[in-house]
């Protein structure tokens, strides 16, 4: 039962552009959203994160959008750069407790 | 203030051996949790613990896999008997507790030859 998804296994953007990286959740009771970036061999970098009472939250060049009617949300980054190829995570979380992940997009921004 | 600490970063064990895991917490951090990334796939939670105390473990498999966090001392995955099916990537995170983000150590890598 794969509650948090993200479709696109991979997503590739000019440098410069914006980069637009989509999840979509089954668990209502979700009620904290986090975005998560991963290189290689590392551990996941945390980037950004949203309330479910609220619909937008942004810094700097990355923000996060909830769609709680469609139990949706997106990470955009804006403008992309090189340095931002990686993994990306989207993740949900009930009641300050697990993490659930979804199973990333690899973002590749080309000079 | 030092991020989270993993150790070893590289293990690999043969069949039927034990393989321990270590996490220190980043400062002032009381909650710990455990996810593994098997090889193509995402992060799976596994347990979440409190000092000297098991919150959650239904990511835990239920036999040779268990965690501790003492009082003092890091938090330990200990999985016993390993397999081959072990093989993966283990991530410990920690967060002040509440609605607070996980901030994750750089992993342990576990090979069962």
């Amino acid at each position: 039962d794969q509650q948090v998804k993200q479709n696109s296994p991979s997503l590739s953007v000019q440098e410069g552009r914006i980069s637009i990286l989509n999840c979509d959740y089954t668990n209502s009771m979700f009620d904290y959203f986090l975005w998560y970036k991963k290189y290689p061999a590392e551990g996941p970098t945390f980037l950004i994160s949203i309330s479910s009472i609220k619909d937008k939250n942004e810094d700097g060049r990355f923000t996060v959008f909830l769609n709680k009617s469609a139990k949706h949300l997106s990470l955009h980054i804006v403008p992309s750069q090189p340095g931002d190829s990686a993994v990306y995570f989207c993740a949900a979380e009930t009641s300050g407790s697990r993490l659930t992940f979804g199973e990333g997009t690899q973002l590749t921004v080309n000079p | 203030n030092a991020g989270v600490m993993q150790n070893p970063r590289h293990l690999v064990r043969r069949r039927g051996q034990e393989a321990r895991l270590r996490c220190s917490p980043m400062k002032g951090h009381s909650h710990v949790y455990w996810y593994r990334q098997l090889p193509e796939e995402g992060l799976k939670f596994m347990v979440y613990l409190q000092k000297e105390n098991i919150i959650d473990e239904s990511g835990m498999p239920k036999e040779r896999f268990s965690a501790e966090f003492p009082k003092e001392g890091p938090s330990i995955l200990r999985i016993q008997q390993v397999v081959r099916g072990d093989s993966a990537a283990y991530f410990c995170a920690s967060s002040p507790g509440g609605y607070n983000e996980q901030f994750f150590g750089p992993g342990t890598r576990l090979t069962v030859l």
